[in-house]
């Protein structure tokens, strides 16, 4: 079964470069869930989107953007980068008909900030 | 806002025993989902287990099952029979609607099964 797919899966970035991760829900899914995961810590909500509109938003600073596109993809935009934003970046999708609340989730992307 | 508490940052079982990983919550909501889920260190998350907020019946997943006691706001997973594969980070998850379908976490704990 197709699964969430993640890239990259791992980039390493300077102080004040910009980042910009994709994340490919399972096909016919229409929501999409971005989470950040510090060392250590648990999944932190960042912004989700619903049929390619902002659903909700999380503890997501001001220098990350990210939208969903009309092929249901998202881009995680990350700029100004600091060194607490070295972190595993989840994306998740879940359907609406499969089920509240389950969401599926992609491989992570781990980064690096230097 | 709702909170998710593991009150247990570690715990170890050994080979084909049971293990018991607690989770308690806060809402006010009457309405929720809450899953327990597993990090092995590939740092995959993957779904273990998912309970509905309106079923009385506790969810069962072969070797892994829970007890939900609602009024307590307390989701516990056991599991039986434990098994080298089963040694990971666990997190126990909530979920509503009308916290726009998030997931919010405790904060993991970490399984360790020794042979």
């Amino acid at each position: 079964a197709a699964g969430v797919i993640q890239s990259p899966r791992h980039l390493i970035k300077e102080k004040r470069e910009t980042a910009t991760l994709k994340c490919y829900p399972i096909p016919r899914h229409d929501t999409v869930y971005w989470y950040q995961q510090g060392p250590g810590q648990d999944p932190q909500f960042l912004i989700s989107f619903y049929e390619k509109m902002q659903s909700d938003k999380g503890s997501i600073p001001d220098r990350f953007s990210a939208q969903q596109f009309s092929d249901y993809h998202s881009e995680l935009n990350m700029s100004s980068l600091e060194l607490g934003d070295s972190a595993l970046y989840f994306c998740a999708s879940s359907c609406l008909f499969a089920g509240m609340g389950e969401q599926f989730f992609g491989p992570g992307t781990r980064l690096t900030v230097l | 806002a709702q909170t998710v508490t593991q009150s247990q940052p570690e715990m170890s079982v050994q080979e084909a025993e049971t293990v018991t990983l607690s989770c308690t919550y806060d809402t006010s909501e009457s309405d929720y989902y809450l899953f327990w889920y597993k990090q092995p260190p590939s740092r995959q998350m993957i779904l273990v287990i998912r309970q509905e907020a309106y079923k009385q019946q506790n969810a069962t997943e072969n070797r892994f099952s829970v007890n939900f006691q609602k009024a307590a706001k307390s989701f516990s997973l056991k599991i039986s029979d434990s098994q080298l594969g089963d040694a990971a980070m666990y997190f126990c998850a909530y979920t509503a609607e009308t916290s726009g379908s998030r997931l919010t976490f405790g904060e993991g704990t970490q399984l360790t099964v020794n042979p």
